[in-house]
């Protein structure tokens, strides 16, 4: 079946511009988690989303940062008023209920470089 | 707060060199743990995981990874590396709490 899909692949802005960026989940897979892998690092938890549930937006870097998602589908990932620092490659993963809660699948990431 | 340390960035290796790749984490209560890799130009993958039960754990390819409760560790090995096996690998730790905590890589390059 499908996986987990992002878009856009890439995205180059300029500082101070706003960005969005969108994750499609697995069908059926009640939590979506939102990451970013700044380069040569491990991936650094944003956002937890899972069901109807109020989000863990505990990972989230400041409040330029937000995200929602409806229901169980497609999520967006915002970023006001874009900084260098924000450069990097921002991942979704989504997981299953159930005993394969654990398990978390990842998309292939959104390149975001701010000029 | 939990964290994961990677021991090494960097490792190459020949083909058929046996391969350890170090893990620690910090973390006091009951953990789940996970290897995920990354080959060039793909997205994270699942390698293998670590929930409960035997120490062992056997993934993909012919990885495993062995969980020492005692040492905080769970280091990825395999016997016999491929070329194929270039990639980078992450080590990742799901403690109390909804995230996983990931360690900073290991960047693996095999010479053919």
């Amino acid at each position: 079946g499908a996986g987990v899909s992002q878009s856009p692949s890439n995205k180059v802005t300029e500082k101070g511009k706003d960005v969005e960026l969108r994750c499609d989940p697995i069908s059926g897979h009640t939590a979506l988690y939102w990451y970013r892998q700044r380069l040569g690092q491990g991936l650094e938890f944003l956002i937890y989303f899972q069901g109807n549930s109020a989000p863990d937006k505990s990972g989230l870097p400041s409040d330029r940062f937000s995200a929602e998602r409806t229901g169980e589908s497609v999520s967006t990932l915002t970023i006001q008023r874009t900084q260098q620092e924000d450069s990097a490659v921002y991942l979704c993963a989504s997981s299953p209920s159930g005993v394969l809660a654990e398990t978390q699948y990842f998309g292939p990431g959104t390149r975001l470089l701010v000029l | 707060a939990q964290s994961v340390s990677q021991h090494n960035h960097h490792v190459i290796l020949s083909e058929a060199a046996s391969l350890e790749l170090g893990c620690n984490y910090s973390y006091g209560g009951t953990v789940n743990l996970f290897w995920y890799v990354q080959y060039p130009g793909q997205h994270l993958q699942l390698l293998l995981k670590y929930f409960s039960g035997d120490p062992l754990v056997k993934g993909i390819k012919g990885f495993e990874a062995e969980f020492i409760k005692s040492k905080f560790s769970f280091n990825l090995r395999k016997p016999s590396v491929q070329w194929s096996d270039t990639a980078e690998y992450f080590c990742a730790v799901k403690g109390g709490g909804n995230k996983l905590v990931f360690g900073a890589g290991t960047i693996l390059r095999v010479k053919s």
